[in-house]
């Protein structure tokens, strides 16, 4: 089945500094996958950060990027410069349909941890 | 943004007792669904819902599982009867298209 993986556990970066948070994925569909990644900030619900739906293009949001590279199967999310205010929970997640009536497949989670 | 509400936002039952999870989607979404997440595990798709009509499910969708939405109210996942291994915390979410937005989860605790 369709699977994604993301880097395990937690990630802690000093305020200021660069992060990278890997995901790759599997997809069994012929044809290639919509790409998201999905944050949830302590006390809130699951918010969409950015997606992505057609290969080689680049998704951008509140600093971060990510660029969904078809031949790696990678969607890896990038910041130059975190804020403690980005200490969240991330998921990279995928569906195999665009529109309504699809159904998403999450990685395990990410949880950054920004020091000051 | 667009809110999903879930209520409640725990629930603690008895193992064999019914148990009704309730979604306020966003007013003019069309597409509805539940996702399960186990502790330390990943969130994982149940069922969505479209039209009156559960268009897919999973294998953790279990025959036990139902789900309804009458007359435009709340989306609803019912559990009867529940089982231990029923919990987990449950993410309701909405759609009009490809961006699925999520209410913050009920916790259920089946003893």
């Amino acid at each position: 089945g369709d699977s994604v993986t993301q880097t395990e556990g937690q990630v802690t970066v000093s305020e200021s500094k660069s992060l990278i948070i890997n995901c790759t994925y599997s997809a069994t569909s012929i044809g290639y996958p919509n790409l998201f990644w999905y944050v949830r900030y302590p006390g809130e619900g699951l918010q969409l950060l950015l997606k992505v739906i057609t290969a080689g293009q680049k998704g951008s949001s509140r600093g971060f990027e990510a660029t969904y590279n078809k031949e790696a199967t990678s969607f890896h999310l990038q910041k130059a410069s975190v804020q403690e205010s980005d200490s969240a929970v991330y998921y990279c997640a995928l569906s195999l349909s665009t529109g309504g009536n699809n159904k998403l497949t999450f990685g395990q989670g990410t949880v950054l941890s920004v020091i000051p | 943004g667009p809110k999903v509400l879930q209520i409640p936002s725990h629930q603690i039952i008895d193992m064999g007792q019914m148990v009704t999870l309730n979604c306020d989607p966003v007013s003019n979404h069309l597409y509805f669904y539940w996702y399960k997440q186990i502790l330390g595990q990943q969130m994982e798709f149940l069922v969505n819902f479209y039209n009156g009509k559960v268009m897919e499910k999973s294998k953790l969708f279990k025959d036990q599982f139902s789900v309804e939405r009458p007359d435009g109210s709340y989306f609803t996942l019912k559990i009867q009867p529940t089982a231990l291994e029923d919990s987990a915390v449950y993410f309701c979410a909405s759609s009009l298209q490809d961006t699925q937005y999520f209410g913050p989860g009920t916790r259920l605790l089946v003893l």
